[in-house]
């Protein structure tokens, strides 16, 4: 079975331009969420997807945004980048049953912004 | 606020050397407390999901456990493939998973 699935590995942009992160969720996992992981600090929250729906939002400019496909697939969008957006941003998928819930995450996007 | 706090920030152990990460936590309405590993550079790695005071999960050389304030992960024997940053998360409620700051674990052969 496949795992979760992040697109691209690596990603390089100038500063102010835009950058598109996409995760494909692991089959029958309708939960989505997206986290940021900075050097050397802990991973921080980022948006929460279920069910095509917008679920939760941390504490991040709106100028970070996202949307879950019908298929559950979501994307990140990151306008107007920063520096300070560079980082690894790691997807996770879950799914609850019988009131066990697992999250399993993608290898992650590293996204350089110089 | 759901808080969550990891000690030691970083472990050095001798091959064989057991000894235990600590996770303590304040959240409202525990729904579960996760384990994972993360190896450099990668996403982390699902280990284990408590879900009750007393509960116990076991894998190879790990063994987790709870309580109504903490959370031990239990490293028998371990060896230098053990190596790598612990991180622990909680999940209160309809939340999303609030993450500890990890314990870097370096096993030395």
């Amino acid at each position: 079975e496949a795992g979760v699935t992040q697109s691209p590995t690596h990603l390089i942009k100038t500063r102010g331009q835009q950058a598109t992160l996409r995760c494909s969720p692991i089959s029958g996992h309708t939960s989505v969420y997206w986290y940021q992981q900075a050097l050397g600090l802990g991973l921080q929250f980022l948006l929460w997807y279920d069910e095509g729906e917008e679920r939760n939002r941390g504490n991040f400019p709106p100028r970070f945004s996202g949307r879950q496909f019908p298929n559950y697939s979501s994307e990140l969008n990151v306008n107007a980048l920063e520096l300070e957006d560079s980082a690894l941003y790691l997807c996770a998928s879950s799914v609850e049953f019988l009131g066990n819930t697992e999250a399993f995450f993608g290898q992650g996007t590293r996204l350089t912004v110089v | 606020e759901d808080q969550v706090t990891q000690s030691p920030e970083a472990l050095r152990l001798q091959e064989g050397e057991s000894s235990s990460l600590n996770c303590s936590y304040t959240v409202s309405g525990l729904r579960g407390l996760f384990w994972y590993r993360q190896d450099p550079g990668k996403g982390p790695e699902f280990l284990f999901t408590l879900y009750s005071a007393g509960e116990e999960k076991e894998k190879e050389r790990l063994k987790a456990t709870l309580t109504k304030k903490e959370s031990f992960l239990h490293i028998t024997a371990p060896k230098p493939e053990d190596s790598a940053t612990y991180l622990c998360a909680v999940q209160a409620g309809l939340t999303p998973l609030v993450f500890g700051k990890g314990t870097r674990l370096s096993v030395i052969a």
